[in-house]
């Protein structure tokens, strides 16, 4: 089973401009969430898109924003870019349920686009 | 609101050595709880989670960890430190109704030969 895709891996832009980041799950999940890591402010939750609706969001300011699309794919655009968005932005793949009576939450994290706001 | 708090940024064992972590969440309803590994310029890699079968979970790579409800607590141990195992680790907590996980400040683990 393929794992998480994240593309691109590295980008550079500069202040002001916009930047798309994608994110292939791995087959047959439905959620996807977006994480930023940075050295001041660690791995923070930006959201989380569940059948092509965000179901949870985190504290970030409206520059920030994200779709799904009907095969699960999702990407996040960030707009306006300031100095400070500097980071690595982590894409989750996850799936929970209940199978044999069990319930499952499981949760895989992609490679990560480093991106370089200058 | 849901927090995690891990106790020392960096810990520094010698090879052979025991490995604690400690990590503490608070969350109002019974969790979902993790301990992730991030090697430089990597992803994260989930080394083990709590899902309420067992209070004792055992993770990859020789890691377990200990759910006490009365001490709120998810410690990370490891009973013989590899110099491989120098990393960062996570300690994340989530609950029902989706995945936003909430994660710990991190603690850098440093292995000494």
């Amino acid at each position: 089973k393929a794992g998480v895709t994240q593309t691109p891996r590295y980008l550079i832009k500069t202040r002001g401009q916009q930047v798309t980041l994608s994110c292939s799950p791995i087959s047959g999940h439905r959620s996807v969430s977006w994480y930023q890591q940075t050295p001041g402010q660690g791995l923070q939750f930006l959201f989380e898109y569940f059948s092509e609706t965000q179901r949870n969001k985190g504290n970030f300011p409206g520059r920030f924003s994200g779709r799904q699309f009907s095969n699960s794919r999702s990407e996040m655009n960030v707009s306006t870019l300031e100095l400070g968005d500097s980071a690595l932005y982590l894409c989750a793949s996850s799936a929970s349920g209940t199978s044999g009576g069990v319930s499952y939450n499981e949760q895989f994290f992609g490679p990560g686009t480093r991106l370089t706001v200058l | 609101a849901q927090s995690v708090t891990q106790l020392g940024s960096h810990v520094s064992v010698s090879e052979g050595a025991l490995v604690l972590l400690r990590c503490n969440y608070s969350s109002s309803v019974p969790p979902y709880l993790f301990w992730y590994v991030q090697y430089p310029n990597q992803g994260l890699q989930l080394l083990l989670k709590y899902t309420s079968a067992a209070t004792l979970v055992k993770g990859i790579n020789g890691f377990e960890a200990e759910f006490k409800k009365s001490e709120t607590s998810f410690h990370l141990t490891k009973p013989s430190a590899h110099m491989s195992d120098a990393a960062e680790y996570f300690c994340a907590v989530s609950s029902t109704g989706g995945f936003k996980t909430i994660f710990g400040a991190g603690t850098r683990l440093f292995v000494k030969a």
